[in-house]
């Protein structure tokens, strides 16, 4: 197992444009979960599966924002309609159990809305 | 509303001395505090936590303090060493999905 994976590493798009982002998650991991992350701040929790269930949305940033995990493996997070402010680093982690035995991060997603 | 924060944006230690991160919280309720490693270009790596019912743990060269009548933990790195320069990240959990985050603290070690 290489860890979480997410994908792409980098894009670029420009504003009013949708962009799709891809995290793989440690296979024997239940839980995942999305975190944005802005320049000189700490991960701001976004959303979070357990299995396929989506079990907490609410602090997602707006309604363009949507995450799913259709079999319980992978997950994407959506946005719609970019935004310049939607511009930051987009982290999934996983975890076996509960966030304070600690999580697992991928490498994140850096999105730049021009 | 901050209810993890982390007052010092960087740090500069000499190689072999102590290192000393400092976090403080506002809420009460939070049941574990976790501190983070992060380098540039990768995710954070969890280092080491701790339950709200102890007031220390270690584990190698990384000790984690925790006073709770001052809302006040600390990690403490001995020896400190090159590879340990990175971005510290404390964080604390209010639940069992939920992490809230400091702004980080920028250790640098120098040779």
């Amino acid at each position: 197992d290489t860890g979480v994976s997410q994908n792409p590493r980098h894009k670029i798009t420009k504003r009013g444009q949708n962009v799709t982002f891809r995290c793989d998650p440690i296979s024997e991991h239940n839980r995942l979960y999305w975190y944005r992350q802005t320049l000189g701040q700490g991960p701001e929790f976004l959303t979070y599966f357990q299995n396929e269930a989506q079990l907490e949305k609410s602090r997602l940033l707006s309604d363009r924002f949507s995450a799913e995990r259709p079999k319980g493996s992978f997950s994407t997070l959506e946005i719609q309609r970019t935004e310049q402010g939607d511009s930051a680093m987009y982290l999934c982690a996983s975890s076996r159990g509960r966030a304070n035995y600690g999580y697992t991060f991928g490498s994140g997603t850096r999105l730049t809305v021009v | 509303d901050q209810q993890v924060k982390q007052n010092s944006p960087s740090l500069s230690v000499q190689e072999g001395r102590i290192s000393i991160l400092n976090c403080d919280y506002t809420n009460s309720m939070f049941d574990y505090f976790l501190w983070y490693k992060k380098y540039p270009a990768e995710g954070p790596t969890f280092l080491i936590s701790i339950s709200s019912i102890k007031d220390k743990n270690e584990d190698g060269r990384f000790t984690v303090f925790l006073n709770k009548s001052a809302k006040h933990l600390s990690l403490h790195i001995v020896p400190s060493q090159p590879g340990d320069s990175a971005v510290y990240f404390c964080a604390a959990s209010d639940s069992n999905y939920q992490l809230i985050w400091g702004a980080g603290t920028k250790l640098i070690i120098k040779p």
